[in-house]
C-alpha cells in the first residue's frame, strides 16, 4: 500500500514554457502533499506544502507565482512551473502524507525537468 | 533548519556494520529515515516517534533520543543492496502539517 505516482517522469521543454507535474496517491487519500526539489548530489529541499481545498504554503525563498500548486482532490496535487528557465532544471519529487498513528510520508518516483 | 547528518560518506565491505547519525537543533516530534538510490526517489525505511524508540527494517534499525534531539541509523551485516544515500527527515514540534526537513545525506557504498 501507500503508492504515490508522478507524471511525467521526464520532461524537456524550451525556456519560457510552462510545465505541469501531477502527483497522485493511488491507494489512499492524502489531505497533505509536499513538493520537493533536489539538485544533483544534494538533499531534498522542501518547496511547499499542499493542502486539499486550501492554498499551498510555500517555504521561504520559493516564488509562489512561479511554482503554482493546486491540490484539487484528496488524491491529486499538481505543480506548475511557469515560464520555466534553465535554472529551474531539477528533480522534482512529491510526497503524500499517510494519516494515522504513524504519519509517514511516501515519495513519488520524481520528475526530471530539463529546460533548454 | 536542516538536521546535521554524519558521516558524509562511508564505504563498507559486505557484512560490516555502520552507524549514521542525525541531530537537530530543534525539539523533534519525529524522525524519518529514507534511502535513495541513484536516479530514483527516496524510499521510506522507518519512522521514530517516541524518545528511546527503536525500530527495525531487515537488518537496519534506528534509535531516537528525544532529549538530545538525535537519531541514529544502524546498518548491521551490510548487504550490497544497502548501497545508496541515506537521509534523515526531522519533524519539529513547532512545525505543522508534518513538514520534514532533510539532512544533507550520507552516501553508503557496500563493496563485495
Amino acid at each position: 500500500g501507500a503508492v504515490v505516482s508522478q507524471h511525467p517522469s521526464w520532461v524537456i521543454c524550451k525556456s519560457g514554457t510552462s510545465v505541469k507535474i501531477e502527483c497522485r496517491s493511488l491507494d489512499f487519500q492524502a489531505t497533505t502533499m509536499f513538493w520537493y526539489r533536489q539538485f544533483p548530489k544534494q538533499s531534498l529541499m522542501l518547496m511547499a506544502t499542499s493542502n486539499e481545498g486550501s492554498k499551498a504554503t510555500y517555504e521561504q525563498g520559493v516564488e509562489k507565482d512561479k511554482f503554482l500548486i493546486n491540490h484539487a482532490s484528496l488524491t491529486l496535487s499538481t505543480l506548475t512551473v511557469t515560464s520555466a528557465h534553465p535554472e529551474d532544471s531539477s528533480f522534482y519529487i512529491c510526497s503524500a502524507r499517510v494519516s494515522g498513528v504513524q504519519e509517514t510520508q511516501y515519495f513519488g518516483p520524481g520528475t526530471r525537468l530539463l529546460v533548454l | 533548519q536542516q538536521p546535521v547528518q554524519s558521516p558524509q560518506a562511508v564505504i563498507l565491505r559486505e557484512g560490516e556494520d555502520a552507524v549514521i547519525n542525525c541531530s537537530s537543533s530543534k525539539a523533534l516530534y519525529s524522525v524519518h529515515w529514507y534511502r535513495q538510490k541513484h536516479g530514483e526517489a527516496p524510499v521510506f525505511l522507518m519512522i521514530l516517534l517516541k524518545g528511546g524508540e527503536q525500530k527495525g527494517h531487515e537488518k537496519i534499525s534506528a534509535s531516537f533520543n528525544e532529549k538530545k534531539q538525535q537519531s541514529s541509523l544502524y546498518l548491521t551485516a551490510s548487504q550490497l543492496s544497502y548501497s545508496g544515500t541515506y537521509f534523515c527527515g526531522t519533524e519539529a514540534t513547532t512545525d505543522s502539517w508534518g513538514k520534514l526537513q532533510f539532512g544533507a545525506g550520507t552516501q553508503v557504498v557496500v563493496t563485495p
